[in-house]
């Protein structure tokens, strides 16, 4: 069946970058069918859609995190990646990757998550 | 868009029935989803497009409405089912989800 798995550091500093990966198993991000996205949630809160992206590397995202986020798919690897610029505590959240139904644009399948901690 | 459910807490015993309400602050048409979020767990797709409900999810849930105003409907409530149930608006980016609904036993 279709597997996301996140992997990255769990524990990042301050005004670093926060670099995570969702290796996608069972499916092809080359899929035309889906974009795939990221979403995180900060203890005790809610969900925020931070982005998302297709197959042919077209990426739209949150503008609250525009300025410093970057995803990237990579086909050959079965993956893609979230980028996220000068973190601040505020960042610290589970981020999930997921993927992102055409049309309907709902989230059909969801990693377990990763929690990022940002701190010195 | 805006999403706003309420409540943004309930009490209910097994067996009752239940209804949570999302409102979008303008009109989605009917691109509207509900998921199911337990404690370490990610969210779980229930229903998409305001009431089609999802493969293998049981036909307790139900959901309805169009616009700007939904409901997520569980008849005869069982124990697995509290939980924290969100509402996500598809219509346009940025994507965005209500603040969350959690549900407790009484």
């Amino acid at each position: 069946q279709v597997q996301l798995q996140e992997s990255g550091p769990g524990l990042v500093k301050p005004s670093q970058t926060l670099s995570l990966t969702c290796t996608v198993s069972g499916a092809s991000v080359s899929s035309g069918l889906y974009f795939w996205s990221w979403i995180r949630q900060s203890a005790g809160q809610g969900l925020e859609w931070i982005g998302r992206i297709y197959m042919d590397g077209s990426t739209n995202y949150n503008p609250s995190l525009k300025s410093r986020v970057t995803i990237s798919v990579d086909s050959a690897k079965n993956q893609f990646s979230l980028n996220l610029s000068a973190v601040t505590a505020a960042d610290t959240a589970v981020y999930y990757c997921a993927r992102l139904s055409f049309g309907v644009v709902v989230f059909d399948l969801w990693g377990q998550g990763r929690v990022v901690t940002v701190s010195s | 868009i805006q999403m706003t459910q309420s409540p943004s807490s309930l009490s209910a015993s097994v067996g009752d029935r239940v209804t949570i309400t999302c409102r979008a602050s303008q009109p989605i048409s009917k691109l509207l989803n509900w998921y199911q979020q337990k404690p370490g767990t990610a969210p779980k797709i229930l229903i998409n497009s305001a009431s089609t409900l999802q493969s293998g999810v049981p036909s307790r849930f139900s959901g309805g409405g169009s616009g700007t105003d939904f409901t997520l409907t569980i008849n005869s409530l069982q124990p697995e089912d509290f939980a924290t149930y969100y509402c996500q608006q598809g219509y346009s980016t940025p994507i965005t989800f209500g603040q969350g609904t959690r549900l407790e036993i009484k």
